[in-house]
């Protein structure tokens, strides 16, 4: 069955640092991926999407990578600030369907 | 402003009760979209419409309806057949004829039963 896993619900890190998040799927042969952030009882916002045929993606301090033979994306936020704690979402549209699933998400907290 | 409202913010039900939650968009998106949330979870498709007055079930779409009678408009409709329905529930839209179906989230309304 397809399958969207995000890795750790939960990610703690330093001010200043570099976060990475995890993005793994299987049974997918996705067109592109999508990466969202959801602040609490908010609706998620689009940050930035990867085509299957990009091996990278950048804006401003974020980054992702898109790697389909080990089917992962990784999505950095580089410098990091406390104002970027939020919980951040993978999605994937498959083919031709004009659906989007999406991960359970990762929590990412920034201490100052 | 272009975006997408929901309302109410908060929506308290007793069991055995229909409810309806408000959809609108300006964006002049033709897709329209449902989605519920529950706690440490993602989102799960309920409902998706390409155009109006035609509409598709997502991967939860037992005992919630939908209708589209207007561009703008999706309201959802959470029925007495829904036995677990409270939850955080998104809308969202996106256009047409673009490859890569970003979708814009309204702010949700959280949904809870008594």
């Amino acid at each position: 069955s397809q399958k969207i896993e995000q890795n750790s619900e939960a990610l703690n890190i330093q001010e200043g640092k570099t976060a990475t998040l995890t993005c793994n799927y299987t049974n997918y042969s996705p067109a592109y991926l999508q990466w969202y952030r959801q602040d609490p009882g908010r609706g998620p916002v689009f940050l930035l999407l990867i085509r299957e045929n990009e091996k990278e993606k950048r804006k401003e301090r974020l980054k992702v990578t898109f790697d389909t033979t080990l089917k992962q994306s990784l999505f950095h936020i580089t410098a990091s600030q406390p104002a970027d704690s939020a919980t951040y979402l993978c999605a994937l549209r498959s083919g031709s369907a004009r659906q989007l699933t999406f991960g359970s998400g990762t929590q990412l907290t920034v201490l100052p | 402003d272009g975006g997408i409202t929901q309302s109410p913010k908060y929506l308290f039900r007793k069991e055995g009760q229909n409810v309806t939650l408000s959809c609108e968009q300006n964006l002049n998106h033709d897709a329209m979209y449902w989605y519920r949330q529950d706690p440490g979870q993602g989102l799960r498709l309920i409902y998706y419409s390409q155009i109006v007055n035609d509409f598709q079930k997502g991967d939860i779409a037992e005992g919630y309806s939908v209708s589209r009678e207007k561009k703008e408009s999706f309201p959802l409709t959470v029925t007495s057949a829904q036995k677990n329905p409270t939850a955080f529930y998104l809308c969202a839209s996106s256009a047409l004829g673009t490859y890569t179906d970003t979708q814009y989230f309204g702010p949700g309304t959280r949904l809870t039963v008594l």
